[in-house]
C-alpha cells in the first residue's frame, strides 16, 4: 500500500501570502497525483490532477509541481475563501489519499 | 445538469444494515466508473473501492472486504453502496465519486450514515 504523508498538518496565514503544501509518498507514484480542497460539510473539490493540471474553473493561482515521491500545492497569493483542508490523493497504485492539511485564514 | 444525487442521512443500531444511493443524471451512466469514499467524523478520506458501470464488476479495497457491497440498477442510472452488521465506527459520510482525480471528476453531495444504540 501506497501511503501518503503531508505536511504540515495546520498551517495559519493571512490573506496575500504565498502558501506551500507538502505531500510524500512512500514510494513512486509518478505524476498520478491530485489535490482536493474541502471545507466544512462539504464533499471535496478537485483542484489539481497529473500533478501539475489544474481542474476545470480553478483559478491559477493554485498551482502544483512535482513526480515520484516528493509533491507541492502552492497558493501564489492566499484569498480568505481558501481555508480549509487540502488533501492529496494518490492513484498510481488503487487510491490513496494523504492524512490532510488544514488552512487556517 | 450533471450530477450526483445522494440519499439522505440514516440512523441504524449495530448489526443492522444500510443501503446508501447514488443517482446519475445529466451523463451516460455507464461510461464512467464510480468510486466510493468514506469519511468519518472529523477524519480524512479514505478510498473504499469502486465499480465498473459498464460490467458491473466490484473492486474493494482493503479494510472494505465483506461488509460492504456495491451495486447497480442501470436502469434508473443508480449506484448502491450497501454495509452490512453495522458496528459504530462504520458512522461516517459515505460519498461516490465518478472517475475520481480526473478531468470528470464529481462528487456526490455525500451520506450520513450513524450507527448507535
Amino acid at each position: 500500500e501506497v501511503v501518503m504523508t503531508q505536511s504540515p498538518a495546520t498551517l495559519s496565514v493571512s490573506p496575500g501570502e504565498r502558501v506551500t503544501l507538502s505531500c510524500r509518498a512512500s514510494q513512486s507514484v509518478t505524476t498520478n497525483l491530485a489535490w482536493y480542497q474541502q471545507k466544512p460539510g462539504q464533499a471535496p473539490r478537485l483542484l489539481m490532477y497529473g500533478a501539475f493540471t489544474r481542474a476545470t474553473g480553478i483559478p491559477a493561482r493554485f498551482s502544483g509541481s512535482g513526480s515520484g515521491t516528493e509533491f507541492t500545492l502552492t497558493i501564489s497569493r492566499l484569498q480568505s475563501e481558501d481555508f480549509g483542508i487540502y488533501f492529496c490523493l494518490q492513484y498510481n497504485n488503487w487510491w490513496t489519499f494523504g492524512q490532510g492539511t488544514k488552512v487556517e485564514i | 445538469q450533471v450530477q450526483l444525487v445522494q440519499s439522505g442521512s440514516e440512523l441504524k443500531k449495530p448489526g443492522a444494515s444500510v443501503k446508501v444511493s447514488c443517482k446519475a443524471s445529466g451523463y451516460t451512466f455507464i461510461s464512467f466508473g464510480l468510486t466510493w469514499v468514506r469519511q468519518a467524523p472529523g477524519q480524512g478520506l479514505e478510498w473504499m473501492g469502486w465499480i465498473n458501470t459498464n460490467t458491473g464488476k466490484p473492486t474493494y479495497a482493503k479494510g472494505f472486504t465483506g461488509r460492504f457491497v456495491f451495486s447497480l440498477d442501470t436502469s434508473v442510472s443508480t449506484a448502491y453502496l450497501q454495509i452490512n452488521s453495522l458496528k459504530p465506527e462504520d458512522t461516517a459520510v459515505y460519498y461516490c465519486v465518478r472517475e475520481m482525480a480526473t478531468i470528470n471528476d464529481l462528487w456526490g453531495q455525500g451520506s450520513l450514515v450513524t450507527v448507535s444504540s
